[in-house]
């Protein structure tokens, strides 16, 4: 079945410092998502983004969709201690069928520690 | 406006036991799913509906059972519990776009419910 990778598995940054982290997949997806999770939450949606080449900014976030629909990366400028949790990836087919309709797959996580 | 809601919080279960996870709604969304989140895997799918009446597998199916009698819940069985099902369960909800194009709109998550088999 489709996969996506997650890189990196986890990142133990200093408080000011930019973070940066992206996932592949090895099929096409049509929408990109980036989640994030603290402690004890659900996930929680940053971004998400719908269209190939596609750059989006929320707040110090910034994501990409890739030109080839199988890959995006998440960037976090002058990262802050409330950025600590695991931030996910997730890739959705938009489909003209109703095979995979809705489903969201999911990549391992990155868990962000930020050092004050 | 509560959003999405997932009781228990926290279960433990003896192995071969039966329970049911609750999940309900109140933004009349369509689309309704539950995920399994194991370390290290990211969220599995494990079955998803798409309105009520309508059910489908996921990922991982095998041992869970689901409903949809109302928009609004989406309970989530299993059946004869197993140390393999200990997990952090979550339900998430959407609007579905139907018809030609299918596909969902933003998912909301529930806070989890932290299942062990014991």
């Amino acid at each position: 079945g489709q996969q996506l990778n997650q890189s990196p598995q986890s990142m133990f940054i200093q408080e000011g410092e930019d973070v940066s982290m992206n996932c592949t997949s090895s099929s096409i997806f049509n929408t990109w998502l980036w989640y994030k999770q603290d402690p004890g939450e659900g996930p929680v949606l940053l971004i998400a983004l719908y269209k190939a080449g596609e750059l989006t900014s929320n707040g110090r976030l910034t994501a990409q969709f890739g030109i080839t629909r199988k890959d995006s990366f998440l960037n976090i400028s002058a990262s802050i201690p409330s950025d600590v949790g695991i931030y996910f990836c997730a890739g959705q087919e938009v489909t003209v069928h109703s095979s995979n309709t809705g489903k969201l797959i999911f990549g391992q996580g990155t868990t962000l520690q930020v050092k004050p | 406006n509560a959003g999405v809601t997932q009781t228990p919080k926290f279960q433990v279960l003896k192995t071969g036991q039966s329970m049911t996870l609750q999940c309900a709604q109140d933004m009349n969304h369509e689309y309704m799913s539950w995920y399994r989140q194991d370390p290290g895997m990211g969220l599995r799918l494990i079955h998803y509906s798409v309105g009520a009446g309508i059910t489908d597998q996921g990922e991982v199916p095998n041992g869970y059972n689901v409903s949809r009698s109302t928009t609004e819940d989406f309970p989530l069985r299993l059946l004869s519990a197993a140390p393999s099902q200990t997990s952090v369960y979550f339900c998430a909800s959407s609007y579905f776009w139907g018809g030609g194009f299918t596909g969902t709109d933003t998912q909301y998550f529930g806070p989890g419910t932290r299942l062990t088999v014991l």
